[in-house]
C-alpha cells in the first residue's frame, strides 16, 4: 500500500487544465524531501517529467508543471493534448521506511 | 546519452531465486554521483522501489523486501544486477532498472519476469 495517495483518474477535454495532486504524510512530502512526476504511456517505462518539485527536464512542454506545499504536491497539465494521455506518478522518499516510494498513479484520460 | 537495457529470464519457478542484469550504454557505469535502481511494476498496478547500489558497492534495499534482495554491480561490463530469492505469484511484474540522482531518470524498457512453474 503506497504512502503517496493520488486520485485514481482525472480526465479533461483537449485544450483545458487539469490538475492531479499527491498527498503524503510528515515523514515523506511533510519532511521536506522533493517530489518528482513521471508519465508513462501505454506499454512503455514512465519517463521523468517533473524532479524536485517543480523542475522540467530539458524537452518536457511547459505545459507541465509540479508545486508543492506542506504534506501534498501537484501537478497540472494545460492546454491538454491528446498526447497526455497516460498513467502519472509521484514519488519521494519516506524516512519511517527509509525508502523510496510512488503514488498510486493517476489515469488522465483526455475526452 | 545514457540508455539502459534489462535482461534476464522470463520465467522463474516459485521459490526459485529471479536473476536480472542492467546494461548500461552511452556512459559509464561509474561516472558521475549516480546511484543505480531497481523498480518493479505488476501488471495493472503501481511502481515498487526494489533497492539501489552505488559504483562503490554501497547499497539500500527496500525494507520490505531486503530479507530477500541482492543487487551487485560490475564496473567493468557496465552492468549492474539483481537477485530476487524465494520468489512467488506475486513477485510477477515488469522489473525496470533506472539511474538516479535526485529522480529516476533515464529508465530502461522493461522486462517481464513471471513467477510459474
Amino acid at each position: 500500500q503506497s504512502v503517496l495517495t493520488q486520485p485514481p483518474s482525472v480526465s479533461g477535454a483537449p485544450g483545458q487544465r487539469v490538475t492531479i495532486s499527491c498527498t503524503g504524510s510528515s515523514s515523506n512530502i511533510g519532511a521536506g524531501y522533493d517530489v518528482h512526476w513521471y508519465q508513462q504511456l501505454p506499454g512503455t517505462a514512465p519517463k521523468l517529467l517533473i524532479y524536485g518539485n517543480s523542475n522540467r527536464p530539458s524537452g518536457v512542454p511547459d505545459r507541465f508543471s509540479g508545486s508543492k506545499s506542506g504534506t501534498s504536491a501537484s501537478l497540472a497539465i494545460s492546454g491538454l493534448q491528446a498526447e497526455d494521455e497516460a498513467d502519472y506518478y509521484c514519488q519521494s522518499y519516506d524516512s519511517s521506511l527509509s525508502g523510496y516510494v510512488f503514488g498510486t498513479g493517476t489515469k488522465v484520460t483526455v475526452l | 546519452q545514457v540508455q539502459l537495457q534489462e535482461s534476464g529470464p522470463g520465467l522463474v519457478k516459485p521459490s526459485q531465486t529471479l536473476s536480472l542484469t542492467c546494461t548500461v550504454s552511452g556512459g559509464s557505469i561509474s561516472s558521475g554521483s549516480y546511484y543505480w535502481s531497481w523498480i518493479r511494476q505488476p501488471a495493472g498496478k503501481g511502481l515498487e522501489w526494489i533497492g539501489r547500489i552505488y559504483t562503490s558497492g554501497s547499497t539500500n534495499y527496500n525494507p520490505s523486501l531486503k530479507s530477500r534482495v541482492t543487487i551487485s554491480v560490475d564496473t567493468s561490463k557496465n552492468q549492474f544486477s539483481l537477485k530476487l530469492s524465494s520468489v512467488t505469484a506475486a513477485d510477477t511484474a515488469v522489473y525496470y532498472c533506472a539511474r538516479q540522482w535526485l529522480s529516476f531518470d533515464p529508465w530502461g524498457q522493461g522486462t517481464l519476469v513471471t513467477v510459474s512453474s
